[in-house]
């Protein structure tokens, strides 16, 4: 299968951690990135080659890959991380393939 | 600077065709892979194709295969997203962006909005 699963929502008190996850086949065998995007907004690469944060990224998003489940983590969470954050995997039979999308809620 | 500039809003009425653009600026357009990606409306992000502007070598997602054409002009630095007949169900936001080393999508245009409305 080529899907990848996000949970619709998560919600998160500000100054805790939030754990998006993101499922899918042997995902641990590929490069999984994430994606933030606000209402509006075009995405934003957050995380990639599992656990890479590109330059300007603040240290409280990390990642991480086994199995068959990939999770962002937002560690100390700010009412600015409130948005929809999107894992992406890649492989040579499936090629681009999104998850559906994570609502990440602060409050 | 990197930089994605998309075509602006169209508005098309069902059975008409389109094409949209995406210029790209401050890095070597004609070697770098461009891929377009469908958002619907309160959904989210679907891989359509990508393209290596040098020589057009193409790849459609099977989701899209036959229903749009992607294209380039390395001269221009300019890659596009065409329909020939267009469907209510083709109303949706179109982001071009380009492809990094480790296969994720490193810089994103701003969008090229599309509604299909009779």
């Amino acid at each position: 299968s080529n899907e990848l699963t996000q949970p619709p929502s998560v919600s998160v008190s500000p100054g805790q951690t939030a754990r998006i996850s993101c499922s899918g086949v042997n995902l641990g065998d590929k490069f999984v990135c994430w994606y933030q995007q606000k209402p509006g907004q075009s995405p934003v690469l957050v995380i990639y080659e599992d656990n890479k944060r590109p330059s300007g990224i603040p240290e409280r998003f990390s990642g991480a890959n086994s199995g068959n489940t990939a999770t962002l983590t937002i560690s100390g969470t700010q009412t600015m991380d409130e948005a929809d954050y999107h894992c992406q995997a890649w492989d040579s039979n499936t090629a681009w393939v999104f998850g559906g999308g994570t609502k990440l809620t602060v409050l | 600077e990197v930089q994605l500039a998309q075509s602006g809003a169209e508005v098309r009425k069902p059975g008409e065709s389109l094409k949209i653009s995406c210029n790209g600026s401050g890095y070597s357009f004609s070697t770098s892979w461009i891929g377009w990606v469908r958002q619907m409306p309160g959904k989210g992000l679907e891989w359509m194709g990508i393209i290596y502007p040098d020589d057009s070598d193409i790849k459609y997602s099977p989701s899209f295969q036959g229903h749009v054409t992607i294209s380039a002009d390395k001269s221009i630095s300019t890659a596009y997203l065409q329909w020939t007949s267009l469907k209510p169900s083709d109303t949706a936001m179109y982001y071009c962006a380009l492809l990094g080393e480790q296969q994720n999508f490193d810089y994103w245009g701003q969008g090229t909005l599309v509604t299909v409305s009779s």
